[in-house]
């Protein structure tokens, strides 16, 4: 158990238009879900905390207007790039953590995004 | 500020030996520390987490040991396969909304 999907896997868009990509635990319930980006050859980094049915707590230096993180179910995260530059180009990882408890994140397999 | 560092060369070992990942850390106090591994283009994937009251911890061939006082983990790997190259991340958490700090990950290469 303790699957999480994304999708789309690979994104290409133009400069300007906005990316929705979706996070879904597949056999359990998230309250909380989290957004990494990662770029070649480095660490995770965390984006923003996501809360079933509350807003999501970024971290310092993540503009909360360009990311736009909706969890509206206790399955269901997605992320919005909007108005996607090419330096938002990267590979968009989300992870969550069973409702019932429990410090294990259970990664997705990420989203590769590239910006034109 | 915070920090985690790992092995900072990629480690490459000859299939059957012991490969062991260093991760070492400061200002910071975790409550517990988790080893996940990682393969190109794809999300981590758990593998074990150890618990500030916990020395040692093991799961069939892997083997994690937790020193809070050096303020660091040691991820061993025995009789290693080549399977077993990835590169392997360790992460910092504390009780406070399960947020994870993650280290650079180190490469590891499991030669035949």
């Amino acid at each position: 158990g303790a699957v999480v999907s994304q999708h789309p896997s690979r994104v290409i868009c133009k400069s300007g238009t906005s990316v929705k990509i979706e996070c879904r635990s597949l056999d359990f319930q998230a309250t909380t879900m989290f957004w990494y980006r990662q770029f070649p050859k480095q660490s995770l980094m965390l984006m923003a905390t996501s809360n079933e049915g509350s807003k999501a707590t970024y971290e310092q230096g993540v503009e909360k207007d360009k990311f736009l993180i909706n969890h509206a179910s206790l399955t269901l995260s997605t992320l919005t790039v909007t108005s996607a530059h090419p330096e938002d180009s990267s590979f968009y990882i989300c992870s969550a953590t069973r409702t019932s408890g429990g410090e294990t994140q259970y990664f997705g397999p990420g989203t590769r995004l590239l910006v034109l | 500020s915070q920090k985690i560092e790992q092995n900072s060369e990629a480690l490459n070992i000859q299939e059957g030996k012991t490969a062991t990942l260093t991760c070492n850390y400061t200002n910071y106090s975790p409550a517990y520390l988790q080893w996940y591994r990682q393969d190109p283009g794809r999300g981590p994937v758990f593998l074990l987490l150890i618990r500030e009251n916990e020395k040692e911890k093991r799961k069939e061939r892997l083997k994690v040991t937790f020193d809070t006082t050096l303020k660091q983990s040691l991820f061993h790997i025995t009789a290693s396969q080549p399977a077993d190259s990835a590169t392997y991340l360790c992460a910092l958490g504390t009780n406070q909304g399960g947020k994870l700090i993650f280290g650079q990950g180190t490469e590891l290469s499991v030669k035949p």
